[in-house]
């Protein structure tokens, strides 16, 4: 079965500056979908950034950009100019013959 | 924009109730979710539905069923609720077609608390 592994359970980002979520996966498969949600505290989970598996070119959503290595089965999530509104748990998931979501990393974001 | 909604936030139960968590989406989804989501689990499909009167089992369907009776409402039900069922239950809806159809849309969540 497929796993998805976020190993940062809790990050921590100055205001502005840039900081990176990891999230590692294992499939067999070859056609699958990698997101990342977001969600803040007591608020709904939203998407935040989507990537097609067969794409190489790294999605890209504003200040949210992925590093998507296909054969280390690794998508990071790249936040640039960090903002106080980022503050949220942040989940990593697959989407292939089933659904997938990592264990979660709490982002806090320092003023 | 898609809406997604459950019909409580917070609900308290007694261990043996009978619990039903209700969940409409209103733009026409065909596919519909529930999940758990407990610390350091993340979140962990409990049931899903491609469509009206269907459902598949997902990783922990054991002391839950679902029904789904029309396109834009899902309900599950805890049979006889038991403490290890305390958690916050989300739901979630999606397009049949992809690749949108591969995004999925979450509800804000019942935290549900068994004494």
């Amino acid at each position: 079965a497929q796993t998805v592994t976020q190993s940062q359970p809790e990050m921590s980002v100055q205001e502005a500056e840039t900081v990176t979520l990891s999230c590692t996966y294992d499939t067999s498969e070859s056609d699958y979908y990698l997101f990342w949600y977001k969600q803040p505290p007591s608020r709904q989970m939203i998407l935040v950034i989507r990537q097609e598996a067969y794409k190489q070119q790294n999605a890209t959503e504003n200040r949210f950009s992925v590093n998507f290595q296909k054969a280390a089965k690794s998508f990071s999530l790249k936040i640039s100019d960090s903002q106080l509104g980022d503050a949220a748990m942040y989940f990593c998931a697959y989407k292939g013959n089933d659904m997938r979501f990592g264990a979660g990393t709490r982002l806090t974001v320092k003023p | 924009d898609v809406k997604v909604t459950q019909s409580s936030r917070y609900l308290v139960k007694r261990t043996g109730e009978k619990v039903f968590l209700e969940c409409v989406q209103d733009m026409d989804h065909e596919n519909m979710f529930w999940y758990r989501q407990d610390p350091g689990l993340g979140l962990r499909l409990i049931y899903f539905s491609y469509d009206v009167k269907m459902k598949e089992k997902g990783d922990i369907p054991e002391g839950y069923s679902v029904s789904r009776e029309k396109k834009e409402r899902f309900s599950l039900i805890l049979e006889s609720a038991s403490t290890n069922q305390t958690s916050m239950y989300l739901c979630a809806s999606s397009l049949l077609s992809a690749p949108q159809g591969e995004t999925q849309y979450f509800g804000p969540g019942t935290r549900l608390l068994v004494l």
